[in-house]
C-alpha cells in the first residue's frame, strides 16, 4: 500500500486567499484525521470522520477552517481566507477500527503571508 | 487541562544509558496509549502501543501503563544517537486520537 498521500507537501499562499489541502487514506481505513502542527501548539487534533461522516470537529479553530469527506478515498481541509496564523504543518492520518493507531501522511507544510 | 500532557524537555541521555519519557491523561475511559516518534521535518511513526496494564517490551523499547493513575511511560535502553527524536505520547479512547505536546530527546554520543 502507498500509505497515506497528502497533497501539496508545501504550500506559499497569500494571506485572504483560500486554501485547499488533500489526503488520500490508505485503503480500507474506515478513520480519518486532521492535525495541526506548530512548536506552541504541538501537534492539535482539528477534525476527524468515521466512514466518511464528521465526528468531532471542535478542534476546528475557526468559521475559516472546513474539511470534507466526499467518499472513502479523499478527503479536504479548506482555509478560507487564510491568515499568517494558518502558517502551521497540517497532517492527514488514518486507521482501520477503533483504538488502532493511526498512520500518518507526510504533511503539508502551509506558509502564509 | 490538557487531554494528554508530556514534558517538552529536552531531554539529554548519554548515550548507552536508559531513556525515560512520561506521559499523563484525563480521560479515565481511554482504551489505547500509543509512542509515536518523530525525526525533524518528518511525520510521527509509531514504535510502541500497549493497551493493559502492566509492562510491554519490544527489543529496546519498554511502554509501561498504569491505568489507575492515569499514566504511560516508555523507557529506551541503551540509547542510540539515532533515538534522538521528538517523542509523541497519544491516548486514544475509541474513536478519537489525542497526542500529547511530544518530548524532545538528545542522546549525547
Amino acid at each position: 500500500d502507498a500509505g497515506v498521500i497528502q497533497s501539496p507537501r508545501h504550500e506559499v499562499t497569500e494571506m485572504g486567499q483560500e486554501v485547499t489541502l488533500r489526503c488520500k487514506p490508505i485503503s480500507g481505513h474506515d478513520y480519518l484525521f486532521w492535525y495541526r502542527q506548530t512548536m506552541m501548539r504541538g501537534l492539535e487534533l482539528l477534525i476527524y470522520f468515521n466512514n466518511n461522516v464528521p465526528i468531532d470537529d471542535s478542534g476546528m479553530p475557526e468559521d475559516r477552517f472546513s474539511a470534507k469527506m466526499p467518499n472513502a478515498s479523499f478527503s479536504t481541509l479548506k482555509i478560507q481566507p487564510s491568515e499568517p496564523r494558518d502558517s502551521a504543518v497540517y497532517f492527514c492520518a488514518s486507521s482501520r477500527g477503533t483504538n488502532t493507531e493511526a498512520f500518518f501522511g507526510q504533511g503539508t507544510r502551509l506558509t502564509v503571508v | 487541562q490538557k487531554e494528554v500532557e508530556q514534558n517538552s524537555g529536552p531531554l539529554s541521555v548519554p548515550e548507552g544509558a536508559i531513556a525515560s519519557l512520561n506521559c499523563t491523561y484525563s480521560d479515565r475511559g481511554s482504551q489505547s496509549f500509543f509512542w509515536y516518534r518523530q525525526y525533524s521535518g518528518k511525520s510521527p511513526e509509531l514504535i510502541m502501543f500497549i493497551y493493559s496494564n502492566g509492562d510491554k517490551e519490544d527489543g529496546r523499547f519498554t511502554a509501561q501503563l498504569n491505568k489507575a493513575s492515569q499514566y504511560v511511560s516508555l523507557l529506551i535502553r541503551d540509547s542510540q544517537p539515532s533515538d534522538s527524536a521528538t517523542y509523541l505520547c497519544a491516548v486514544r479512547g475509541a474513536q478519537k486520537l489525542v497526542f500529547g505536546q511530544g518530548t524532545r530527546l538528545t542522546i549525547n554520543p
